[in-house]
């Protein structure tokens, strides 16, 4: 169980469009789910944060008009990177937690990733 | 200096081979995480733990609060070991992540 999904898994676009990247708890309810970019040999760095239903909170250095974040059910959450730039290739990686019992669990589980490529 | 910190950064072993990563932190964490990033970029959550010791195969996690350290052992390392651990303290709702080692297994 506890399994997350990413879509696409790869995307190449061109400079200035958008890229709306999805993920989804395919079998659990994911009250908390974490956006994450990751740069070539590098450690995963937090984008934003989203619980369902409310805005998400974004990391300080992150341009909350340029990184679209909405988790609109307790299934799937987007990321659209808006205008995107070259400077924006990366791997976009999401995560879920859920609640067990009362508290939420300190639990995340990952998705496979999205790797965008801005050309 | 960051607050999550792991040794060593790369590490080679031959198969067979018992391997010890360390992660040390300097926050207060509610649990921790012990991460595995295969070259794909999936990353599989190994262990989570809040004291004591975890044993899940031929891996061993294990976390000492006082000293605010833990460590992944891998036991008769294999070439399908080779990847990049990452150790991960949960602070106030989130992740902070060490910078990963590297890990080549040579059969």
């Amino acid at each position: 169980g506890a399994v997350v999904s990413q879509h696409p898994s790869w995307v190449i676009c061109k400079s200035g469009t958008s890229v709306k990247i999805e993920c989804r708890s395919l079998d659990f309810q994911a009250t908390t789910m974490f956006w994450y970019r990751q740069f070539p040999k590098q450690s995963l760095m937090l984008m934003a944060t989203s619980n369902e239903g409310s805005k998400a909170t974004y990391e300080q250095g992150v341009e909350k008009d340029k990184f679209l974040i909405n988790h609109a059910s307790l299934t799937l959450s987007t990321l659209t990177v808006t205008s995107a730039h070259p400077e924006d290739s990366s791997f976009y990686i999401c995560s879920a937690s859920r609640f067990k019992g009362l508290a939420r669990s300190y639990e995340q589980y990952f998705g496979p990733g999205t790797r965008l490529t801005v050309t | 200096k960051n607050e999550v910190e792991q040794s060593p950064q790369n590490l080679t072993a031959q198969e067979g081979e018992f391997i010890t990563i360390n992660c040390s932190y300097s926050v207060g964490i509610s649990a921790l995480h012990w991460l595995q990033q295969h070259p794909g970029g999936g990353i599989v959550s190994l262990f989570m733990l809040s004291s004591g010791k975890k044993k899940h195969g031929r891996l061993i996690a294990t976390i000492n609060i006082q000293e605010k350290h833990s460590s992944l052992h891998i036991t008769a390392s294999h070439p399908r070991d080779s990847a990049v651990y990452i150790c991960a303290g949960y602070n106030t709702d989130k992740l902070i992540f060490g910078t990963g080692t590297r890990l080549q297994v040579f059969p």
